[in-house]
């Protein structure tokens, strides 16, 4: 079975600082992973995705993550937070063949003036 | 560029009542998907369909019904409305499964009181 846990529902940091967004996957096999960003009264968007072509992925707005096969996580970076990063971020897995995607249950990012 | 349309955007229903939410996308997908979002809990998939005709229970389905007679077109039916069933639900598509990401509308608001 897969799962993804998103560890801390909130997060809060200064404009300007790093922003770190942590994902780990459950999978016996390897997974394609995805983070989406959800402002609010919207639907998800796609931030960026991992589909095994390369460990560290690049994403909109200055987003990336990494694949760490070793500790089985995807975690979320971006080196310098804007107010306008403030939104509600979920990690997501699927397994190839499967169907549809499992979601973690978010993280709320706040970034303070 | 209307993507994947959801109507109603809000709705209030009382216990015991039906409706159908509408959801409707224009790239052509094969696959489209329901989910319900409750507070803290990440997205529920709720069903989904690979192609016209074809559709399949997730992980929460129960009180909930759904067709896909289009391609373009995924509504889903709630029979009987429960306090339960209070939430924001979102619908996707996506080209195929596993390793393409989905595209969201944003969202239907329905309470249930």
């Amino acid at each position: 079975a897969q799962s993804v846990t998103q560890l801390g529902s909130h997060v809060s940091v200064s404009e300007g600082a790093l922003v770190l967004l942590r994902c780990n996957y459950s999978s016996s096999v390897p997974p394609y992973l995805f983070w989406y960003v959800q402002y609010p009264n919207q639907g998800l968007q796609l931030l960026l995705k991992y589909t095994s072509a390369a460990t560290l992925v690049k994403g909109i707005n200055g987003f990336e993550a990494e694949f760490k096969k070793s500790e089985t996580s995807f975690h979320l970076t971006k080196p310098s937070a804007h107010m306008s990063d403030a939104a509600e971020y979920f990690c997501a897995v699927s397994l190839a063949g499967r169907r549809a995607l499992t979601f973690g249950s978010g993280t709320r990012l706040q970034v303070q003036p | 560029n209307a993507g994947v349309t959801q109507t109603p955007k809000f709705r209030i229903l009382k216990i015991g009542q039906s409706m159908t939410l509408q959801c409707t996308q224009d790239m052509n997908h094969n696959y489209m998907y329901w989910y319900r979002q409750d507070p803290g809990m990440g997205l529920k998939l709720i069903y989904y369909s690979v192609g016209a005709g074809i559709t399949d229970k997730g992980e929460v389905p129960n009180g909930y019904n759904v067709s896909r007679s289009t391609t373009e077109d995924f509504p889903l039916r709630l029979e009987l409305a429960a306090p339960s069933q209070t939430s924001v639900y979102f619908c996707a598509s996506s080209p195929t499964g596993s390793d393409q990401p989905q595209h969201f509308g944003d969202g239907t608001r329905l309470s249930i009181l």
